[in-house]
């Protein structure tokens, strides 16, 4: 299997445009998680996924966040309009399940400016 | 304060040494896990553990349930292990809460 792939890899953007992360899970894994990594802030969970169905999304900042999963094989965050303090480095992992090891993306680096 | 903490920030150490990071949560967990981010920026889990003692390679991770601890060893270091590691709590509610991570330089 390729793993978590993530695409783009990197992103630059300028304030208030839309901006669309993509994941794609490893084959089989029922969860995927989008987290956020910031220095200032560390690694945070933004929204889980099980089986499609988003289960919590009380990490995610605010409403210019949105995630969607269609299918099984495909993620989106959305971040509609983009700020500066947007940027960071956000990663896509999945699991088989919850008490599993967790399989991470390379991850988005994101640039707004 | 956060929930996850981590000790010390940031590690220096010669090529050989025995390198411990340490891990304390305040908040009731079933499980510890503990994460490698190579320079280059990806992200590997090394351990998941609930009690005990798990052992890979050079790396040992513990756990004290009732101290609410944890421990990452490596032993016989090597400059390849520079990293960040992270601990990461996985609560009740099955999410994962992050530690800020430990920087280890190992030189040769």
């Amino acid at each position: 299997d390729a793993g978590v792939i993530q695409s783009p890899r990197h992103e630059v953007t300028e304030m208030g445009q839309e901006v669309t992360l993509r994941c794609k899970p490893i084959s089989g894994h029922d969860y995927l998680f989008w987290y956020r990594q910031t220095m200032m802030r560390g690694l945070e969970l933004l929204i889980y996924f099980n089986n499609n169905v988003p289960i919590d999304d009380s990490g995610m900042p605010e409403d210019r966040f949105s995630a969607k999963m269609p299918n099984a094989s495909f993620s989106t965050l959305k971040i509609q309009p983009s700020e500066p303090r947007d940027s960071a480095v956000y990663f896509c992992a999945s699991t088989l399940s919850l008490s599993g090891t967790q399989f991470f993306g390379p991850g988005t680096r994101l640039t707004v400016l | 304060k956060n929930e996850v903490e981590q000790s010390p920030q940031n590690l220096t150490a010669q090529e050989g040494e025995f390198i411990t990071i340490n891990c304390s949560y305040s908040v009731g967990i079933s499980a510890l896990h503990w994460l490698q981010q190579h320079p280059g920026g990806g992200i590997v889990s090394l351990f998941m553990l609930s009690s005990g003692k798990k052992k890979h390679g050079r790396l040992i991770a513990t756990i004290n349930i009732q101290e609410k601890h944890s421990s990452l060893h490596i032993t016989a270091s090597h400059p390849r292990d520079s990293a960040v590691y992270i601990c990461a709590a996985q609560g009740g509610s099955e999410k994962l809460v992050f530690g800020k991570g430990t920087k280890l330089t190992v030189n040769p």
